[in-house]
């Protein structure tokens, strides 16, 4: 049974690198695709980017100039960097599983809570 | 970028009651969209893929149905356990994007 478990600080400064680890178990991260999705309080779902199966990245396009995400077949986990953050980046991270190309998310992380302040 | 509507954005319901959910594109998705289910403080469940497949294990009263624009999502009879948050999300163009949610809660 394949699990998620979302790992990084929970405060960042503003203006600071935010850096996020998903690990898998269970599971190879090889033959599927991973996702980071976060959510602000009370707030909806907000898609950031994928590392898909053949080894492609696709980002948000609101995010796309501060995201990188890679992945790290040798430790299983795959990561997640965002630069410049701000308060609006006050969210929830989740990490996920696509198990067909980018389609629906099967497995989920728990979720992290990072808050952006000084 | 492809946005999708959803709504209502909340309702009231009992048990017993049929929930319809709906969800709208901005452009045609054909069937490139999914239902979620999130509780308080917990990680989104894939019920629906695909528009109108049933997650492995996910109960038979849930269902959904579209293509193109426009979506539906339904729960035949709402169980206690259903009291929840339920999303839309669409993957067009290798770009995914969540509707805004809809909440169901006790009347």
């Amino acid at each position: 049974q394949v699990q998620l478990q979302e790992s990084g600080p929970g405060l960042v400064k503003p203006s600071e690198t935010l850096s996020l680890t998903c690990t898998v178990s269970g599971g190879s991260t090889r033959t599927f695709s991973w996702s980071w999705i976060r959510q602000p309080p009370g707030k909806t779902l907000e898609w950031i980017g994928y590392f898909s199966y053949s080894g492609t990245t696709n980002y948000n396009p609101s995010l796309k100039s501060r995201v990188t995400i890679s992945l790290d077949t040798s430790k299983n986990q795959f990561s997640l960097r965002l630069n410049s953050v701000t308060a609006a980046d006050t969210a929830v991270y989740f990490c996920a599983r696509h198990p067909t190309g980018v389609a629906g998310m099967d497995v989920w992380g728990q979720g992290t809570t990072v808050a952006v302040t000084s | 970028d492809i946005q999708v509507t959803q709504s209502p954005a909340s309702l009231s319901a009992s048990v017993g009651d049929r929930v319809i959910i709906t969800c709208q594109a901005t452009q045609d998705i054909a069937n490139r969209l999914n239902w979620y289910q999130q509780k308080p403080g917990k990680a989104p469940t894939l019920l629906i893929y695909d528009a109108s497949n049933l997650e492995i294990g996910v109960p038979l009263r849930f269902s959904g149905s579209g293509s193109g624009t426009d979506f539906t999502f339904t729960i035949t009879r709402l169980e206690p356990e259903d009291f929840a948050t339920y999303y839309c999300q669409q993957y067009d163009d290798l770009l995914l994007s969540f509707g805004g949610g809809t909440k169901v809660d006790m009347k």
